[in-house]
């Protein structure tokens, strides 16, 4: 069964501390994407990676990076934590090519409260 | 560029109540469209998809077709049950591009 892991389901972290989120994914999928959810904005994409070392910025980027050192784990870091970056965080996966284009693979997501 | 259009929630229905959530949708191309659904706590997970016109998607009792001359896919269900109470989100893909396009989601709530 194929399966995308998040380091942590809940995390509580302080204003200006450095928060690493890690994403596993076990499908040798090429793409790596995080997104947060937030109530009436729906899905919004923060980054993601279509192959080891390299990165695109979403519609989101600001207050946050990625690296993707192995195929199999995406982490997105927030430098420093500020308040409105509390949320929801999603990590997915996904094909470049065949019939799964598109079909995306989710974790169960990280709810990330900044105090 | 590409846009995803869902009905406003919450969706509120009684058990075996028939079920439509609506979605349509902007492309260039010919997209592959999707529907998510989102249970309590968790991620995503994909319902159902259709990669072509005409297409029917089904899954679990939930189907959807690909209609390109109203640019729809809706999602129905003949009988909702209070286990398919979640957040459904319809998605596309277009033009060979890996990255969808969601809609915001339409939270459905079934009472028993």
């Amino acid at each position: 069964d194929v399966k995308v892991t998040q380091s942590s389901r809940y995390l509580v972290k302080r204003t200006g501390e450095k928060v690493f989120l890690e994403c596993v994914q076990d499908m040798d999928h090429e793409n790596m994407f995080w997104y947060r959810q937030d109530p009436g904005l729906g899905l919004r994409l923060i980054y993601f990676s279509y192959d080891v070392k390299m990165k695109e910025k979403g519609d989101i980027p600001e207050g946050y990076s990625v690296s993707r050192e192995k195929k199999e784990r995406f982490s997105l870091i927030l430098e420093s934590a500020s308040t409105n970056q509390t949320s929801m965080y999603l990590c997915a996966s996904s094909l470049t090519g065949g019939t799964g284009v598109g079909e995306q693979f989710f974790g169960p997501g990280t709810r990330l409260t900044v105090l | 560029g590409n846009s995803v259009t869902q009905m406003e929630g919450p969706v509120t229905l009684s058990e075996e109540a028939f079920l439509t959530i609506n979605c349509t949708y902007t492309a260039t191309g010919y997209p592959s469209l999707f529907w998510y659904v989102q249970y309590p706590g968790e991620g995503l997970q994909l319902l159902l998809k259709a990669t072509k016109a005409d297409d029917k998607g089904s899954n679990k009792g939930f189907e959807a077709t690909y209609r390109k001359e109203t640019t729809s896919f809706h999602l129905e269900k003949g009988s909702v049950q209070v286990s398919d109470s979640a957040v459904y989100f319809c998605a596309l893909s277009s033009g060979g591009s890996y990255i969808p396009t969601f809609g915001r989601g339409t939270s459905l709530i079934v009472h028993p």
